[in-house]
Formats: C-alpha cells, structure tokens, sequence
C-alpha cells in the first residue's frame, strides 16, 4: 500500500544535542510537508517542500532546518532542541491535482531531556 | 486572511448515537475544498471525508456525512451510528485550491461512552 513512513516513532534527545526525524513516501506526491503538533492543538506547518523548491514559514524558529535529497525521502534536523521542542512532528504529503489533500504519516513523538 | 473555526473543543455522544461536529470557515474564494481529519489518540491523522465547493451535493463516506451549506460558509461533519473507535480529535481543514497548505480548525475531542 501506498503510505507515508516517519522514523523513529519516539526519539528521545538532549537538551542542545542535535536530532534528525526522518519521512519517507510511496505515494510519488510533489510536496511534502513537516508539522509540529502539541498535546491537544492542531498541527502548526514548520514548512514543505514542492519537489525541491523549499518553503519555510515565518514564524518557523532558525533551529528548525530540513532536507529533501529526492522525491521519495525529507529529513527534519532539529540543531539545538530545547525544552519547548518536546513535540510529536508529523510528516505529510500532498500531489498537486485532484483535491490537495494532505497525507500523513503516523508521526515521531520528540522527548527532550 | 483565510480562518476555520471550531467552536467546540469538546463532544460526547452515546455508542450507537448521532452526534454532529460544527465547522465554519471565513474566504472570500469561490473555489475550495475542505476537509475532516480524525486523529485517535496517540495514532495517525487519517482524512475522513472531503468536499469541494463547486459541487452542491454533500459528501459521505460510510456513516459519515457532512452538511455544507456555502452561503453561510458552513461544514458540519454528522457521525451515524457511533462507535467507540469514533473516539478522537476531528480537525476541520480548508485549503484554497492552488495553494499547497491547509488552514487547519483548533479541534474537538469526541467522546463516545459505551
């Protein structure tokens, strides 16, 4: 089956050591999209890439940066987690046609301690 | 600027019950499309139905259905039949047909009680 994969599901790192979530897809979608989601709120677009062409949100922090080496696979590098990263980030992806709705993957819960 | 409210954070229904998640969204678009996500806890945001503006039929998916009313820039998501599985958070989102993001709704958490 088509699908969205994140690894890990759990991460646990350390206050200031870098971290790096990983997504990849099967669907052959053109974007892809990386959330972070606190308990209970909606997921908040750090930013998503359409094919190579990457965009960031503005109030997405400097310590957020991504990856996207092919179509298949985006990486999320999180330079210096503090304690308010501790968050599940979801990775998403989207085709171009149709009715652009997003797909998701089942989401990696960062712990930072 | 493009807005989704959901006005109840919180529902309960009873199994077997209907229950109806309320939605309305602020554009000055004609063309949209918008959608219901539901994310049980701790598991993965699946979408559960979608409907786009132009079409004036309601969509529904199994026992799920939704009233769209455009004039009035409503989406309600009505659950038949439910079932302790229904139990999660239900998210609506728009998204304005060309542009690649969704604008997402703040949520209500379902309870369904055996």
């Amino acid at each position: 089956d088509a699908m969205v994969i994140q690894n890990p599901r759990y991460q646990v790192t350390q206050f200031g050591k870098p971290v790096t979530l990983s997504c990849s897809q099967t669907l052959n979608h053109n974007v892809m999209y990386w959330y972070q989601q606190k308990s209970s709120q909606a997921p908040k677009l750090l930013f998503h890439y359409y094919d190579k062409d990457f965009n960031n949100e503005a109030d997405t922090p400097d310590n957020f940066q991504s990856r996207r080496p092919n179509t298949s696979f985006c990486f999320l590098d999180i330079r210096s987690p503090g304690l308010g990263d501790a968050a599940m980030y979801l990775c998403a992806t989207s085709g171009l046609t149709g009715t652009y709705e997003q797909y998701f993957g089942p989401g990696t819960r960062l712990t930072v301690t | 600027a493009q807005t989704v409210t959901q006005s109840q954070p919180e529902m309960s229904v009873q199994e077997a019950e209907t229950v109806t998640l309320s939605c309305t969204y602020d554009t000055s678009e004609s063309d949209y499309y918008l959608f219901w996500y539901k994310q049980p806890p701790s598991r993965q945001m699946i979408l559960v139905i979608r409907q786009e503006a132009y079409k004036q039929q309601n969509a529904t998916e199994n026992r799920f259905s939704v009233n769209f009313q455009k004039a009035a820039k409503s989406f309600s998501l009505k659950i038949s039949d439910s079932q302790l599985g229904d139990a999660a958070m239900y998210f609506c989102a728009y998204n304005a047909g060309n542009n690649r993001k969704l604008i997402w709704g703040l949520g209500t958490s379902l309870a369904v009680n055996p």
